[in-house]
Formats: C-alpha cells, structure tokens, sequence
C-alpha cells in the first residue's frame, strides 16, 4: 500500500489569499495526483503532476490557478491561488500502490485538507 | 460516454440488517473497479479491487461482486461503525467516480 500524509489538514483563509497544500508519499511514485471534493459530492480530478514534467490539467482548472510543484517522486505541492470562497472544499492526493494481492494496484489517498475560504 | 451510477443514494439500516449497494457502470475499456470507504472529512479508504465478470473479495462484513455492468457491495449484519459513504470508481483511460452511497447503521 501507499501511505500519503498532506498538510495542513484544514485551515481557514481569506479572499484573495494562496493556500499552499503539501502531500508526501511513503514510497516513490511515477504520477500523483490532485482532487476537489466539494460539499456533498464526489472526487473531480484537479490534475496529474509527472516528476520531471509540467502537470497535466483536467477541463475547468488551470494553471494560473492551481499551479503544481513536483519536485521529486515522494512529494508534490498544489496552490490555490487567489482564493474565493467557491474555493471551500476538501483537497486531496493520491498516488498508485500495490493492494498486497499479487500485481493489483489501486488509487491510494491523502487524508484531505479541508479549506474554508471567508 | 462512460459513466459511473451508485444506487441508494442514503441507505439506512438497523444493526444486523443485511443489505447491498449497487454501482452500475458504462465504460469501453474497463482496468479495475475500485470500492472505497470515506468517512467524513476524511479521505477514500481502499477496501476492494475487482477486475473482471464473476469475480468476489471478501472483508469483515463486506463482499464485492462483479458483472459485466454492475457491481454489489454486499453488508452483512452492519454495525453502526460501518457507517460512512462507500465510493465506487471504475478504471478506464482514467478514474471515474461515482457520486457514492451514504450508510447510516442504527443501534
């Protein structure tokens, strides 16, 4: 399995600030990844962040906006920048690991870090 | 287009009273169909990997189940510390969620 930590866990900001998200993983992986999950719905993919490479972003988010940071292949940062309120949702990542059986490997996740955006 | 439904939306269920939720699925080129637990605020708990038609994996109270079209998450005798929204997410040329089940288990 993977184990993903990110920090902070949540935290409260004001319009127009960044909050930056940081996410390591106990392991060295190829891809990882970043999703949105708003209030009372499931997990939208924000992006890809390849080690090595510019991330590759979903329809609806941009660089601008979400800018990415992969510096090696066990950490990886995501910035919301200039901040709304319509920003407030849980942020999470996640990275590929092996479930334990053989070759299966599944999507594993960050705990999330819950933002509030006033 | 590929698509994910999971059926209930809510379910809630007395402690010891069996049940199954369902996720339908359209997808060309299925890799693996993924069941998860989240609990509030908290992210997705791996529990299943299924990958092909007929197949089954079994936890605790929890047994997942695959056809070509659907998938079942049976409980068995649940209890209140089941309680969470199981997420189901299929595997094609990306991850596609489903909208999940939220679980209630009463005393």
């Amino acid at each position: 399995s993977a184990v993903i930590s990110q920090k902070p866990s949540r935290d409260i900001c004001q319009r127009g600030t960044s909050l930056t998200i940081q996410c390591q993983v106990d392991s060295q992986v190829t891809m990882m990844f970043w999703y949105r999950q708003q209030p009372g719905q499931s997990l939208t993919l924000i992006a890809t962040a390849n080690q090595g490479s510019e991330a590759t972003y979903e329809s609806g988010f941009v660089i601008d906006k979400f800018p990415i940071s992969r510096p090696n292949l066990t950490f990886s940062t995501l910035t919301v920048s200039n901040m709304s309120p319509e920003d407030s949702s849980i942020y999470l990542c996640s990275a590929p690991g092996s479930t334990g059986s053989g070759p299966e490997e599944t999507q594993y996740f960050g705990p999330g870090t819950r933002l509030l955006v006033l | 287009e590929d698509q994910v439904t999971q059926s209930p939306e809510a379910l809630r269920l007395q402690e010891g009273e069996s049940s199954s939720l369902n996720c339908s699925y359209t997808v060309s080129g299925l890799r693996g169909l993924f069941w998860y637990r989240q609990d509030p605020g908290k992210g997705p708990e791996f529990l299943f990997t299924l990958y092909s038609a007929g197949e089954e994996k079994e936890k605790e109270r929890l047994k997942a189940t695959l056809t070509k079209k659907e998938s079942f998450l049976h409980i068995t005798a649940p209890k209140p510390e089941d309680s969470a929204t199981y997420l189901c997410v299929v595997g094609a040329d990306k991850l596609i969620f489903g909208t999940g089940t939220r679980l209630q288990v009463f005393p």
